[in-house]
């Protein structure tokens, strides 16, 4: 089954500073989204990109995907304290279920 | 704005003991979801629920599982026999339909097995 891996596990930054995280998975996908979530909260959906793009802007959210190396970033400019949350890759498969298949997570936490 | 709502926020019991979370999808949504996350690890999938019939489940998804759209707003996990290891945050999502990829996720449910 495939899985999306995050890295870094944790990144602390400060305020002001881009954020990337990265994410691999291992099979073929029709699409990667990538998800916040708040300290016990729910999952919030921040971005979609699909197998045949290469790169998404959202607001301060930039999004890459190299389906050669199987592998996405994610890039928050200008981080805020607000953006502390941990942040998971999800990748879809192609075989028209749209079942999420998450990676564990990158805890970002960023100071003022 | 619309949002997907869960029922309890917090549910403990006792071991064996059967429970049943509760899920308001959004209301024109078709596609429905449950996952599960234990503390500390990833967002697992569990089952998801199209046309009244299950499309899709893990292998977590065990005969101790069920899942039911009773009307036409709920959509209900229950659990017949829970387990120390059936701890975990429980989240309902849906999906407006087969050429919409965004999953609206709910806010979750604490189970706590004792």
């Amino acid at each position: 089954s495939q899985q999306g891996e995050e890295d870094p596990q944790a990144l602390s930054i400060q305020e002001g500073e881009n954020a990337t995280m990265n994410c691999s998975y291992k099979t073929s996908i029709n699409n990667l989204q990538w998800y916040r979530q708040n300290s016990g909260r729910g999952l919030v959906h921040l971005i979609l990109i699909r197998s045949n793009e290469r790169e998404k802007h959202s607001g301060r959210l930039r999004v890459t995907l190299d389906t050669s190396k199987k592998s996405s970033s994610l890039l928050i400019t200008a981080s805020r304290a607000a953006d502390t949350a941990s942040y998971f890759c999800a990748t879809v498969p192609p075989s028209g279920y749209s079942t999420l298949t998450f990676g564990k997570g990158t805890m970002l936490l960023v100071s003022p | 704005e619309p949002e997907v709502t869960q029922t309890p926020s917090h549910q403990v019991t006792q071991m064996g003991q059967e429970v049943i979370l509760r899920c308001v999808p959004i209301s024109n949504h078709l596609y429905f979801y449950w996952y599960r996350q234990i503390l500390g690890q990833k967002v697992e999938f569990l089952v998801s629920f199209y046309n009244n019939e299950i499309s899709e489940k893990s292998e977590i998804f065990d005969d101790q599982f069920s899942v039911e759209r009773p009307d036409g707003s709920n959509f209900t996990l229950k659990i017949r026999s829970t387990k120390l290891e059936d701890s975990a945050m429980y989240f309902c999502a849906s999906k407006a339909d087969r050429g919409w990829d965004e999953q609206y996720f709910g806010p979750g449910t604490r189970l706590t097995v004792t």
